[in-house]
């Protein structure tokens, strides 16, 4: 089994729609969970990122994390197709004692106007 | 502007002939780092620098060297590339290891080995 499971999609939503990205994992000492978010022919960029269990909301953008169940979600309301990019979750044990994050395959959204 | 960027953005190579790919931060973050990105299996940390002649390997080290002399710098080295080293490569920095969560990464860098 993965360290970090994502669906690689791609996924296919129209303008306005509710967007749900989920990633699962194995490793129960991550304990920092991030999204980041790569558009074509650029690099990843940090969108938001949680620290142990819980719910973040910067703007359209809401971040779950489920410890319990090794379970991670990024919510975009709203989508515009300025959303369209593929979105990587990403975790580490603590900060990086390491600097080690571990990277989800990414999922490929589009959204179309 | 806060950036991190990287040199060449494309190289194309042949099997053995060494080469370096430059990789540097205007933000006098600690921590640097190197990964590699493939289709279908996502970005992963090659090495990783948490100061000045601090390194240490990620998870796929081989074939490949690097060095951190400054704070600024961190090049890749490739001895003796093989075609298995074709990647997208992207250079990161975080202020330091505690905050690696937040990496700012450069704009990649697509190398091909024939």
């Amino acid at each position: 089994q993965k360290e970090v499971e994502q669906d690689p999609g791609p996924l296919s939503v129209p303008e306005g729609a509710i967007v749900s990205l989920n990633c699962t994992y194995s490793n129960s000492a991550f304990q920092y969970f991030m999204w980041y978010r790569q558009y074509s022919r650029k690099g990843p960029e940090l969108l938001m990122y949680t620290y142990s269990s819980g719910n973040k909301e910067d703007g359209r953008f809401t971040a779950q994390v489920d410890k319990s169940s090794k379970y991670i979600s990024l919510f975009i309301r709203d989508s515009q197709p300025s959303d369209s990019a593929t979105y990587l979750c990403a975790m580490s044990v603590w900060g990086g004692s390491q600097g080690n994050l571990i990277f989800g395959k990414g999922t490929k959204l589009s959204v179309k106007p | 502007e806060a950036q991190v960027t990287q040199n060449p953005r494309y190289l194309i190579t042949v099997t053995g002939k060494k080469l370096t790919v430059t990789c540097s931060q205007n933000m006098n973050h600690e921590y640097m780092s190197w990964y590699r990105q493939d289709p279908g299996l996502g970005l992963r940390q090659i090495y990783y620098s948490m100061n000045v002649e601090v390194t240490d390997k990620g998870d796929v080290p081989e074939g490949y060297k690097v060095s951190r002399k400054e704070k600024r710098n961190f090049p890749l080295i490739l001895e003796s590339p093989s075609p298995n080293q074709t990647s997208l490569y992207f250079c990161a920095s975080s202020l330091w290891g505690g905050s690696s969560y937040e990496q700012y990464f450069g704009p990649g860098t697509r190398l091909t080995v024939t």
